[in-house]
């Protein structure tokens, strides 16, 4: 099975540097990825790592450290509008093919 | 258009009715997933489908029931709807990387 934590709730000031971290634990993996959830809307992809190291897109990169059951996903310049959900979710196989599970996300309050 | 459509978008039903919730994508994936998200339990995997000829129950598949009508179709049934069951669900394909794309999700409410 697949199973993942990361922290319920992060607090952080506009324009500093946040870090959401996520452990997991799964009989096979092939990536872990990142999702951002605002109320009330549907999860939005952010990012994704199959590979050890880190991935940057924009303010927001992602790192992976496979040996370690490890990720986080970090953002910069933080800006009110990041205020959201963020849920890290691996991807492992199942019976063949490739299922992908969710942690229960961290809710990020950016304040100002 | 979006890629993954779900009807209807909000639901009021009462203890003991039987709804489908329906899920289209137009993405081509073969992978189909529906979650449940209540507050503070995030992401709950119902059912997920790999293929039109695959079904599968996730962690929470009990009181509830799924058909795979076609690749771009995935619908999910309350037998018999209860008060617990109301939740925001969502309706999911990926690709072979994981790279989930969510559908707008329902709001059903079970008086």
């Amino acid at each position: 099975g697949q199973s993942l934590e990361q922290p319920s709730e992060v607090t952080a000031v506009e324009g500093a540097i946040v870090q959401i971290n996520c452990t997991y634990q799964t009989s096979g993996f092939y990536g872990l990825s990142w999702y951002q959830q605002h109320d009330g809307g549907a999860p939005t992809f952010l990012s994704y790592n199959a590979l050890d190291g880190l991935e940057e897109t924009g303010r927001f990169s992602s790192f992976l450290s496979r040996s370690d059951s490890y990720g986080y996903l970090l953002l910069q310049e933080l800006q009110m509008k990041d205020s959201a959900s963020y849920f890290c979710a691996v991807s492992g196989p199942s019976g063949g093919y490739q299922k992908v599970t969710f942690g229960t996300g961290t809710k990020l309050q950016v304040i100002p | 258009d979006a890629d993954v459509t779900q009807t209807p978008r909000n639901r009021i039903t009462k203890t003991g009715k039987r709804i489908m919730l329906e899920c289209s994508q137009t993405k081509g994936h073969d992978r189909m997933y529906w979650y449940r998200q209540d507050p503070g339990l995030g992401l709950r995997l119902i059912y997920y489908s790999f293929d039109v000829k695959d079904i599968n129950k996730g962690e929470i598949s009990d009181g509830y029931s799924v058909s795979r009508q076609a690749q771009a179709k995935f619908s999910l049934s309350l037998e018999s709807a209860i008060p617990n069951q109301t939740a925001l669900y969502f309706c999911a394909t990926s690709d072979r990387t994981g790279y989930a794309y969510f559908g707008p999700g329902t709001r059903l409410t079970v008086t």
